[in-house]
């Protein structure tokens, strides 16, 4: 089944803790992005990546690192989380930027 | 960035009704779609319409595209308790090619 998998779905964590979320599709997509969800906000690109080893900053990159070492894999890493990281987040792949997007279930973050 | 902007924010309508949703947005595009999501789970992709379409059909749903005002609408025709979720919008200005989000909308559907 053609999927887009994130883990954990649910953390709750404290400020400075250093977390990892992780992203995999079984698509062989080349195009990744990670999406952050907030209430009246919509969805705001954080990273994207076009294809391995290439990633690029989307509008709220601010605290957050990704990595592309493999096609299938898009880690999001919070270095020195903060409260206003608490946010519910998305990874989503494609064949490119303009087509189709195929989302992940999504992970709900807090940061206490 | 520059976000496209749905209306209403949110809609209630009964079982059967039909259900108009629009969205506007401020650049020319490549292409703009539209996504549903249930509560709190991920994006579902329904349709994707190109700059030089004007309609597009996808069973109980109906796309418009209008290029000159910068305006799109998705109408669910017979709509289904099921069809209870939020609708996004999404454009790909021909500048970037990365999507841009609008809000959203709500729509209940009330049995």
């Amino acid at each position: 089944e053609a999927q887009v998998t994130q883990n954990p779905r649910y953390l709750i964590t404290v400020t400075g803790k250093k977390l990892t979320v992780t992203c995999s599709q079984n698509m062989n997509h080349e195009y990744m992005s990670w999406y952050r969800q907030d209430p009246g906000l919509g969805l705001r690109q954080i990273y994207y990546s076009m294809n391995v080893e290439v990633t690029d900053k989307g509008d709220v990159p601010e605290g957050y690192k990704v990595s592309r070492k493999e096609k299938r894999n898009f880690p999001l890493i919070l270095e020195s989380p903060s409260p206003n990281q608490t946010s519910l987040y998305f990874c989503a792949s494609s064949w490119n930027s303009n087509q189709p997007q195929h989302f992940g279930d999504g992970t709900r973050l807090s940061i206490l | 960035s520059q976000q496209g902007e749905e209306d209403p924010q949110a809609l209630s309508i009964q079982e059967g009704e039909n259900a108009t949703m629009n969205c506007s947005y401020k650049t020319s595009i490549n292409n703009l779609q539209w996504y549903r999501q249930n509560s709190g789970r991920g994006l579902v992709h329904l349709i994707l319409i190109r700059s030089n379409e004007r309609e597009k059909h996808s069973g109980r749903l109906r796309v418009t595209l209008d290029t000159s005002k910068k305006s799109s609408s998705l109408l669910i025709t017979a709509s289904r308790a099921a069809d209870t979720a939020s609708y996004f919008c999404a454009t790909v200005p021909d500048s970037n090619y990365q999507l841009i989000w609008g809000a959203g909308t709500k729509l209940i559907i009330k049995p």
